[in-house]
């Protein structure tokens, strides 16, 4: 069956330090993957793309990484900020002729000054 | 630019009623989809419109629930009968109408649907 997985457990880190979170995927041949910002009670907002043959993409203080052989994307913040609390949602772009995305259900992070 | 709107932005519903969810997506966006998040769950893909044609719903019970994006106006989701298990977020989202599929999706901030 096809699975999107996204550590359920809340991350909580110190605020300076590096959040890594997984999403890690079976059975499907994603595109692109996106990963997504969500605040209690808001809609997702977007923050990365990376396409399927490239190893990494950063913007500012966010890495991803996307790893087809082992079917897993790493998101990296670093110097985290408690303004990073806030739960995030890979999502997989899969190449069915229009952009169809399907989501994990997200890992919350929590920053501690 | 304003972002994409929903309204109502909270919505409270008997069972058995009707509830109808509206989206204007962002100006010069003429892709909309529409997702739906059940508590502790991922959002779930339901369906994707263009103007005047319902592209894929796929994700979409087949009974009760219907969209529309007319030519004028919001695109509307409508769930007839309504049953508890429809409480849920609903989350619509756009795009522009270009080729390339690297697109990122803008999304609304949602409609809270509560079934009592």
């Amino acid at each position: 069956s096809q699975k999107i997985e996204q550590n359920s457990e809340a991350l909580n880190i110190q605020e300076g330090k590096t959040a890594t979170l997984t999403c890690n995927y079976t059975n499907y041949s994603p595109a692109y993957l996106q990963w997504y910002r969500q605040d209690p009670g808001r809609g997702p907002v977007f923050l990365l793309l990376i396409r399927e043959n490239e190893k990494e993409k950063r913007k500012e203080r966010l890495k991803v990484t996307f790893d087809t052989t082992l079917k897993q994307s790493l998101f990296h913040i670093t110097a985290s900020q408690p303004a990073d609390s806030a739960t995030y949602l890979c999502a997989l772009d899969l190449p069915t002729g229009f952009q169809k995305l399907v989501f994990g259900t997200g890992t919350r992070l929590l920053v501690s000054p | 630019n304003a972002g994409v709107m929903q309204n109502p932005r909270h919505l409270v519903r008997r069972r058995g009623q009707e509830a109808r969810l509206r989206c204007s997506p962002m100006k010069g966006h003429s892709h909309v989809y529409w997702y739906r998040q059940l508590p502790e769950e991922g959002l779930k893909f339901m369906v994707y419109l263009q103007k005047e044609n319902i592209i894929d719903e796929s994700g979409m019970p087949k009974e009760r629930f219907s969209a529309e994006f007319p030519k004028e106006g919001p695109s509307i989701l409508r769930i007839q009968q309504v049953v508890r298990g429809d409480s849920a977020a609903y989350f619509c989202a756009s795009s522009p109408p270009v080729e390339a599929r690297n697109n990122e999706q803008f999304f609304g901030p949602g409609t809270r649907l509560t079934v009592l």
